[in-house]
C-alpha cells in the first residue's frame, strides 16, 4: 500500500506568484493535516481536515493561504502572492480518524514539498 | 514559554549507550506523539501515547499525565538512530498538534 504522497517535491517560484501544493493521503484515511517547517525551525500546524471539511484553520498564517480537500481524498494547499517568508518545507500527514473523544490515530507523513520563493 | 519543551536540544552519544530525551508540556492533552525526522527530512511517527508506556524494538516511550512529562528512551543506541526526535501534543481543547523544537541526536560509532 502506498504511503502519503506529495507533489511537487520541490518548487521554486518568484515572489508574488501563486503556488499549489498537492497531497494524496493514504487510501481510507479520513483525517488530513498540513504542516510547515521553516529552515531551522520546528514544525508548525497549518490546517486540519476531517473528510472534506476543515474544522481547524487556525494555523494558516494569513489570508494568502487556503486549502481544500475533495472527495475525502486529495488536498491542495494554495499560497497566493507568495512572499520570501513562505519558503519552507510543507508537510502533509494523514490518519485513519479523529475520534469523537478527541483521541487520534497515528499520523503518517508525506515526504514534503520544499518551497523556495525567490 | 513554549507549550512543549524538549531537552536536551542536542545530544551526542557513543554507540551502545542508553539515551533519554525528555518532553514537558503545559496544557491538558488527549495524546502525545514522538516523531523521528531523518537528515533527508522524512518524518516517521514512532509512538502515540495517552497514558503509561509503549515499547517498539529498542525504543521505549513513557508518559506521566500528572507531571505533564514524557520520555523517549533508546536502548543500545546505533549510528542509524541519529535523527531529530520531536515531541508533539494534542490538547484536549482542539485538534491541532503543538510541536517541541526537537532534539538532534548523533550516535557515533
Amino acid at each position: 500500500g502506498a504511503g502519503v504522497s506529495q507533489s511537487p517535491s520541490n518548487k521554486v517560484t518568484e515572489k508574488g506568484k501563486d503556488v499549489e501544493l498537492r497531497c494524496d493521503p493514504i487510501s481510507g484515511h479520513t483525517a488530513l493535516y498540513w504542516y510547515r517547517q521553516s529552515l531551522g525551525q520546528g514544525l508548525e500546524f497549518l490546517i486540519y481536515f476531517q473528510g472534506n471539511s476543515a474544522p481547524d484553520k487556525s494555523g494558516l498564517p494569513s489570508d494568502r493561504f487556503s486549502a481544500e480537500r475533495t472527495g475525502g481524498s486529495v488536498s491542495t494547499l494554495t499560497i497566493q502572492r507568495t512572499q520570501q517568508e513562505d519558503s519552507a518545507v510543507y508537510l502533509c500527514a494523514s490518519s485513519l480518524a479523529l475520534s469523537l473523544a478527541g483521541t487520534t490515530d497515528t499520523q503518517y507523513f508525506g515526504p514534503g514539498t520544499r518551497l523556495t520563493v525567490l | 514559554k513554549n507549550e512543549v519543551e524538549q531537552s536536551p536540544q542536542n545530544l551526542t552519544a557513543q554507540e551502545g549507550e542508553f539515551i533519554t530525551i525528555n518532553c514537558s508540556y503545559s496544557v491538558g492533552i488527549s495524546a502525545l506523539h514522538w516523531l523521528q525526522q531523518h537528515p533527508g527530512g522524512g518524518i516517521v511517527s514512532l509512538f502515540m501515547l495517552s497514558s503509561g508506556k509503549k515499547k517498539h524494538g529498542r525504543l521505549i516511550a513513557t508518559i506521566n499525565i500528572q507531571e505533564k512529562h514524557s520520555s523517549l528512551h533508546i536502548t543500545a543506541s546505533h549510528p542509524r538512530d541519529s535523527a531529530v526526535y520531536i515531541c508533539a501534543v494534542r490538547s484536549t481543547s482542539g485538534s491541532r498538534l503543538t510541536f517541541g523544537e526537537g532534539t538532534q541526536l548523533t550516535v557515533n560509532p
